[in-house]
């Protein structure tokens, strides 16, 4: 199986730059996709392809892939920012999800 | 606007049986792979199984494998997930998602607001 490795939790003032890796064999030869889901809620794609965001996603989104980690960053970090963070790829015919960051704006 | 709304979850008994639904509108449902997603209380999200958009290709996680089956009905824009023998551990919520294209693979770019699955005695 392919596993995907998130850091637990991150934490960041508002204002600054917050880094979530993703880590995973070789995964810069794979498309990672990154989600965002609040409490209570369903979860949001943010990233897909790496670097692509859907429509409604601000600017402040963007992703890297290379090597064996991919790597949301989410720029001038607002409170409302605040959630969990999953990544995924497409592995054979599975589906591995990340284990999740919980992102603190502190 | 792309709706996803999931239905049939509950409480069941260990061993038991379930079917999940999940209406789909605002999109050619036929056109694209559709997913099913879950996430046990308090934990992360783990992929159940996805069917494309023809149900020509079904593919499933090891730990489902078997005991639940994915399917669909394209004439009347619905997904199923007839989840039998089911445990304790399957305990969840229940998303249904939708694929980028017909074929399984890539992103989900609209999620259900899921459905709750209770497997205790």
């Amino acid at each position: 199986s392919y596993v995907l490795t998130q850091p637990p939790s991150v934490s960041v003032a508002p204002g600054q730059t917050a880094r979530i890796t993703c880590g995973g064999d070789n995964i810069g030869r794979k498309s990672v996709h990154w989600y965002q889901q609040k409490p209570g809620q369903a979860p949001v794609l943010v990233i897909y392809d790496e670097h692509n965001r859907p429509s409604g996603i601000p600017e402040r989104f963007s992703g890297s892939n290379s090597g064996n980690t991919a790597t949301l960053t989410i720029s001038r970090v607002e409170v409302g920012d605040e959630a969990d963070y999953f990544c995924q790829v497409w592995h054979s015919t599975t589906v591995p999800f990340g284990g999740g960051t919980k992102m603190t704006v502190l | 606007e792309v709706q996803l709304l999931e239905s049939g979850g509950g409480l069941v008994q260990p061993g038991g049986s379930l079917r999940l639904s999940c209406a789909a509108s605002g999109f050619t449902f036929s056109n694209y792979a559709m997913s099913w997603v879950r996430q046990a209380p308090g934990k992360g999200l783990e992929w159940v199984s996805a069917i494309s958009g023809s149900s020509g290709t079904i593919d499933y996680a090891d730990s489902v494998r078997g005991r639940f089956t994915n399917s669909r009905d394209n004439s009347k824009n619905t997904l199923y997930l007839q989840m039998n023998t089911l445990r304790v551990e399957d305990t969840a919520i229940y998303y249904c998602a939708k694929g980028w294209a017909e074929y399984n693979s890539g992103r989900f770019d609209y999620w259900g607001q899921g459905t709750l699955v209770t497997v205790s005695s």
